[in-house]
C-alpha cells in the first residue's frame, strides 16, 4: 500500500529565505508526482507536476525534484515572500489515475 | 477557461439529515474525483468516473454515501444519513488524459465544508 509522508509538519521562516519541503512515497512504482498549495479555506492548486521518466521540473521560484528509486520529492522555493504562506501537499498517482496524498508541510513565511 | 465549480461552498446540518454536493468539471474533461479531506489531513479519494461510469469507488462508504455523473459531466455526492464523522472539506477534480498535456494532471475545486451537529 502506498503511503505518502511530508516533511516536517510545519516550518516558519523569515522572508527572503530559501527552503526545502520534502516528500517521501513508500512504493516507487508511480506514474506521476504532483505538489499542490492549499491557502485556509480553499481548494487545491496544482504547482508542478513531475511525470516518472523526469528527474525535476521548475516554475518562476519553485524546483520540484524526483528520485523515484529512493522514493523522494522536494519543492524548493526561492527567496520565499509572504504570499507563500500556505499549505503544500505532495501526492503521488499510479497509472489508475487514484493521487495518494502526504499530510502537508504547512509554512508560513513571516514579513 | 473556468475551473473546476463547486456547490454549495459551505452547508451546515444535523445529524441524521440528508446533504448533497454538486461538481462541474472542467469542460471537456472525461474524468471526474471526489475527495474527502479532514482538518490537518491530505485530501482521500472517494470515487473516481470516466464520464459517467464509476471506475474506482472502493473507498466510498456505500451504506450511507452515493454519487451519480449521469450523463458524463457534472456529478453529485450525497449522504443519507449524515453523522458527526462526515464533518469534512469535499473537493472535486477533473482531469482530461488526452490533452496531450501532463497525464493526469488533476484541477480541483474550491471544495464544499461539511458541518454536521
Amino acid at each position: 500500500k502506498q503511503e505518502v509522508t511530508q516533511i516536517p509538519a510545519a516550518l516558519s521562516v523569515p522572508e527572503g529565505e530559501n527552503l526545502v519541503l520534502n516528500c517521501s512515497f513508500t512504493d516507487s512504482a508511480i506514474y506521476n508526482l504532483q505538489w499542490f498549495r492549499q491557502d485556509p479555506g480553499k481548494g487545491l492548486t496544482s504547482l508542478l507536476l513531475i511525470q516518472s521518466s523526469q528527474r525535476e521540473q521548475t516554475s518562476g521560484r519553485l524546483n520540484a525534484s524526483l528520485d523515484k528509486s529512493s522514493g523522494r520529492s522536494t519543492l524548493y522555493i526561492a527567496a520565499s515572500q509572504p504570499g507563500d504562506s500556505a499549505t503544500y501537499l505532495c501526492a503521488v498517482s499510479g497509472n489508475t489515475g487514484k493521487l495518494i496524498f502526504g499530510q502537508g508541510t504547512t509554512l508560513q513565511v513571516k514579513p | 477557461e473556468a475551473g473546476v465549480v463547486q456547490s454549495p461552498r459551505y452547508k451546515i446540518i444535523e445529524k441524521k439529515q440528508p446533504v448533497a454536493f454538486w461538481c462541474n468539471p472542467i469542460s471537456g474533461h472525461n474524468t471526474l474525483y471526489w475527495y474527502l479531506q479532514n482538518l490537518g489531513q491530505g485530501p482521500e479519494l472517494l470515487i473516481r468516473y470516466e464520464n459517467e461510469e464509476a471506475v474506482d469507488d472502493s473507498q466510498l462508504p456505500k451504506d450511507r454515501f452515493s454519487a451519480e455523473r449521469l450523463k458524463g459531466v457534472d456529478s453529485t455526492l450525497k449522504i443519507q444519513p449524515a453523522e458527526l464523522g462526515d464533518s469534512a472539506v469535499y473537493l472535486c477534480a477533473s482531469s482530461d488524459p488526452y490533452s496531450g498535456g501532463p497525464y493526469n494532471e488533476q484541477f480541483f475545486g474550491p471544495g464544499t465544508r461539511l458541518t454536521v451537529l
